[in-house]
């Protein structure tokens, strides 16, 4: 398999659930990212993780709580969210996360629901 | 600060007609520009990039951008759109020491009639 695969493909969720995101990259990328798309909106930066290491947290609620234990796995794990967090969460991966020039490849998202 | 501003919303051209997807950046300092195409439950697939050198860059599916400093812009053009063609279309700048960090714009959709 390659690329970049993001589980599940669709969620939905109550919320007082907990439930996590799944993002695993088989480039041999050494910088993972978390994109929200939400409808009429441009694409937002969540976070950065550059050699498993945050090096970025673009003043994201702490409902949402990103772990990367390794270069190729990234999650991100959701508890108490509200219906406005409904929207497509992209996974991203590159060659490094101080590399511009290294492009961004996106997995198909997870397309999550908060009811 | 980055910022990229997509004009158009939506376009709809013919099949066979030729387009041209505007992208207006704002940026200090020569920037990285991208274009990425997402079809209907899909990621985001890189088209082409610039970084340097020359201004008009090829991609992938038919797709060149030109990159005009004097004007702050990085269009998208495809001489013969194809039905396969119809998505949405997102411009993204980013710098060269902020790696994936890219500022996108809103997006345009695409719309192929035949």
């Amino acid at each position: 398999e390659t690329g970049v695969t993001q589980t599940p493909r669709h969620l939905v969720m109550g919320m007082t659930n907990k439930k996590s995101l799944k993002c695993e990259q088989h480039l041999g990328h050494n910088a993972m990212y978390w994109y929200k798309q939400s409808a009429k909106k441009p694409l937002e930066l969540m976070f950065v993780y550059s050699l498993e290491e945050r090096v970025e947290n673009n003043s994201v609620p702490s409902r949402f709580s990103p772990e990367c234990p390794n270069s190729s796995h990234l999650f991100l794990h959701l508890h108490t969210l509200q219906p406005e967090d409904s929207a497509l969460y992209l996974c991203a991966s590159s060659l490094g996360s101080d590399r511009g020039s290294s492009p961004l490849h996106f997995g198909n998202g997870t397309r999550l629901t908060v009811t | 600060a980055q910022s990229v501003t997509q004009p158009d919303i939506h376009i709809t051209v013919s099949e066979g007609a030729s387009l041209e997807l505007r992208c207006n950046y704002s940026y200090g300092a020569t920037p990285y520009l991208f274009w990425y195409v997402q079809s209907p439950g899909q990621g985001l697939q890189l088209l082409l990039k610039y970084f340097s050198g020359d201004t008009l860059v090829q991609g992938i599916k038919g797709f060149e951008a030109e990159f005009k400093r004097s004007q702050s812009s990085f269009n998208l053009r495809k001489p013969s759109v194809h039905w396969s063609d119809a998505a949405e279309y997102f411009c993204a700048v980013g710098a060269h020491n902020q790696g994936g960090k890219l500022i996108f714009g809103q997006g345009t959709e695409l719309s192929v009639k035949p």
